[in-house]
């Protein structure tokens, strides 16, 4: 069965360092998002991507944070000056329609720990 | 921001009971869904909702889009050991909207 994939699964990285997360979505899928979850709280839009641009962004996903689709098959989200507050498990979903069906297929996450 | 309420926080059952969750909110979602997150993994889609008042069945699992759009339920029966994790209720607002918004999640777990 066809599923994200998502690298690495886990990243410990130190304030103020940049940190880029990929994601390898669904082949036939169009429309990209991330999404976070700090640990024992509740999932948390941060961006959805369709054609190349970003189509909507939560008020999380400031300056710091950008998406990138470099080529055919990946999907990446770069956090440029880590901050301890960004440690969280990072989501990436995929959609084969729009995502205003709120159907989504999520991988199984980056864990992210700023020390 | 739109806040989606999920109760019970936790639930202890055992196996081969039926469980009820509810999902409410103080504002309106043109979309409901449920999604279970098993630990270290993603979330996956259980039951999408998209009419108030509408019911779905998934197997063992029901769920209702409450007709003022502000709640729904989930209901599994007999439950079974890999029912256990956490589960989510997801609303979109309006049409176009891609932002899902996810609740505050209910624990399940099963007592052998």
């Amino acid at each position: 069965e066809p599923e994200v994939t998502q690298t690495p699964s886990h990243q410990v990285t130190q304030m103020g360092q940049e940190v880029i997360l990929r994601c390898v979505p669904i082949s036939n899928h169009l429309y990209f998002y991330w999404y976070r979850q700090i640990l024992g709280q509740k999932v948390e839009f941060l961006v959805s991507f369709y054609n190349n641009e970003i189509s909507e962004k939560s008020e999380i996903f400031d300056d710091q944070f950008s998406v990138e689709r470099p080529d055919g098959s990946n999907f990446t989200l770069k956090i440029r000056s880590t901050k301890l507050e960004d440690s969280a498990m990072y989501f990436c979903a995929s959609s084969s329609t729009s995502g205003a069906t709120g159907e989504l297929f999520f991988g199984e996450g980056s864990r992210l720990t700023v020390l | 921001g739109q806040q989606l309420n999920q109760s019970p926080q936790s639930m202890f059952i055992q196996e081969g009971e039926d469980v009820s969750m509810n999902c409410t909110s103080s504002s309106i979602f043109n979309t409901w869904l449920w999604y279970k997150q098993d630990p270290g993994e993603g979330p996956v889609l259980l039951i999408a909702l998209y009419k108030a008042g509408e019911l779905t069945s998934n197997g063992r699992l029901t769920a209702q889009f409450g007709i003022t759009r502000k709640d729904s339920f989930l209901n599994i029966s007999a439950s079974i050991p890999s029912d256990v994790g956490i589960y989510f209720c997801a609303g979109l607002g309006n049409f176009g909207n891609e932002k899902l918004t996810f609740g505050t999640g209910t624990r399940l777990t099963i007592i052998p």
